[in-house]
């Protein structure tokens, strides 16, 4: 069974940081995505990188996937405490599966 | 917004009874996917389905059946509830065209 490290666990900062979120593993992905989850909902994708090397922006977000398609990271700039949630990454399997990393809970304090 | 539904949203059951949740989709899906989520787990695999009736297991099957006899229809079956299925549980759909799962809003099952 592959298995997703994700790192930290836990991170509470303050407003205008900057942080940095990793998911690592030693096997290859066919694709990485990454979530976001409120309390009480479901995940919902915040972005699918795909490509060795690949880096993706979604406004103040910043995804790049490993070049070996290993590992990924997210990089948060200036972190309002609108991004406080729980985020969660996850590589999928050739099968479509997807193996998932058990989360950053994310507190971004005003 | 892919058309996910839940039911129940939340349950409370006792040890040793069965306890069935349902997952509905509005646009014809082929796969079809049942997680537990619980903390410090992340998203684990119970059962997911490829097509109406069938259906394979996941990570941590033991202890759930699953049926799809309608693509829009996917069901999670506890066959004897215990307490270390007390968790919650969401339902995804695959939409293969953007390669992506999108969820249900889950369902918080706890058994007493």
């Amino acid at each position: 069974t592959q298995l997703l490290e994700q790192s930290p666990q836990f991170l509470s900062i303050q407003e205008g940081e900057n942080l940095t979120v990793y998911c690592n593993s030693s096997s290859v992905f066919s694709s990485l995505q990454w979530y976001r989850q409120e309390p009480g909902e479901g995940p919902v994708l915040l972005v699918t990188v795909v490509t060795g090397g690949e880096v993706k922006k979604l406004k103040r977000l910043t995804f790049q996937f490993g070049d070996a398609r290993k590992d990924s990271s997210l990089h948060i700039t200036a972190a309002q405490p609108g991004d406080t949630g729980l985020y969660l990454c996850a590589g999928e399997e050739s099968n479509y599966q997807l193996i998932w990393g058990a989360g950053t809970k994310l507190i971004i304090k005003p | 917004d892919a058309g996910i539904t839940q039911s129940p949203r939340h349950k409370v059951t006792e040890t040793g009874t069965p306890v069935t949740l349902r997952c509905h989709q509005t646009e014809n899906h082929r796969y079809m996917y049942w997680y537990r989520q619980d903390p410090g787990h992340g998203l684990r695999l119970i059962h997911y389905s490829y097509g109406v009736k069938d259906t394979d297991k996941g990570e941590v099957s033991d202890g759930y059946s699953v049926s799809r006899s309608k693509t829009e229809d996917f069901l999670l079956t506890l066959e004897s509830a215990t307490s270390s299925q007390t968790s919650v549980y969401f339902c995804a759909i695959r939409d293969t065209s953007q390669e992506t799962q999108y969820f249900g809003p889950g369902t918080r099952l706890l058994v007493l």
